[in-house]
C-alpha cells in the first residue's frame, strides 16, 4: 500500500516561531489532506490539497503531486496550534489505499509561552 | 449544527459486552468511513461505505459489523468487546468514494474494562 511518512516527529516552538511540517508520500494521489488534532481529540480539517498551494489565515499548504511531498506552514504560532498535525493521502488508481485516506503518524506541535 | 456527529462521546464497558456506536452526517455526502485511532494516535481505515454499499472492508475481526440504514447513517456495532478494541473511533464522510475531502466526527473513545 501507499506510504506516508512526515517530519519530523516531534516539535517544540516559542510562541511566535514559525514552522514548516513535511509529508512525503510513496505514489500519486488524488486527494491529500490536511488535519489538526487538538487537545481535545477533535481532527479539525486545515487544507484539502491534492496539488497547489493554498493559505488560510496564518496556514499554508503546498503539495507538489510530481515530487510526491506536501509542506504545511506555519506561522506567528500561537500555543492553541498546539497538538497533532495529521497528513492523509489516497492513491490515485485502483489498489491498496484507494478509497480511503492513509494516514501518516503525525507531528506532535508544543508552542510554549 | 454538526456535519459528522458520533455517539455516544464516551464508552466504557466490560469485556464480553456488545456495544454500537452511532454515526449521522448532514453533509449530504455519499460515502461515509469508520477509523481506528489507536493508543499511539495511528489512524486506520476500518470500512466504507457508499451509497450504502460497503466498499472497503479492512481486516478487522468480524466481531465488528457496521451497518447502514440510509446513506446519511453509518452505526458501528462491536460483539464480544475484549480488551485490545480500547481505542477512539472516528466516523467520517466524503461527498464520493474517491478524491473528495473528507470530514470527521468528533470520536467515540471507547475502553474495555
Amino acid at each position: 500500500g501507499i506510504q506516508v511518512e512526515q517530519s519530523p516527529p516531534d516539535l517544540i516552538l516559542q510562541e511566535g516561531a514559525n514552522s514548516t511540517l513535511r509529508c512525503n508520500f510513496s505514489d500519486s494521489v488524488n486527494n491529500l489532506q490536511w488535519f489538526h488534532q487538538n487537545p481535545w481529540g477533535q481532527l479539525i480539517n486545515l487544507f484539502y490539497i491534492p496539488s497547489g498551494t493554498k493559505q488560510n489565515g496564518r496556514l499554508s499548504a503546498t503539495t507538489v503531486a510530481t515530487e510526491r511531498y506536501s509542506l504545511l506552514y506555519i506561522s506567528s504560532s500561537q500555543t492553541t496550534d498546539s497538538g497533532v498535525y495529521f497528513c492523509a493521502v489516497e492513491l490515485a488508481y485502483s489498489g491498496a489505499g484507494s478509497y480511503q485516506l492513509t494516514f501518516g503518524k503525525g507531528t506532535k506541535l508544543s508552542v510554549i509561552p | 449544527d454538526t456535519a459528522v456527529s458520533q455517539t455516544p462521546k464516551y464508552l466504557v464497558t466490560q469485556m464480553g459486552n456488545d456495544k454500537s456506536i452511532k454515526c449521522e452526517q448532514n453533509l449530504g455526502h455519499d460515502t461515509m468511513y469508520w477509523y481506528k485511532q489507536d493508543s499511539k494516535k495511528f489512524l486506520k481505515i476500518m470500512f466504507s461505505y457508499n451509497n450504502k454499499e460497503l466498499i472497503i472492508n479492512e481486516t478487522v475481526p468480524n466481531r465488528f459489523s457496521p451497518k447502514s440504514p440510509d446513506k446519511a447513517h453509518l452505526n458501528l456495532h462491536i460483539n464480544s468487546l475484549e480488551l485490545g478494541d480500547s481505542a477512539v473511533y472516528f466516523c467520517a464522510s466524503s461527498q464520493d468514494s474517491t478524491g473528495t475531502e473528507a470530514f470527521f466526527g468528533q470520536g467515540t473513545r471507547l475502553t474495555v474494562v
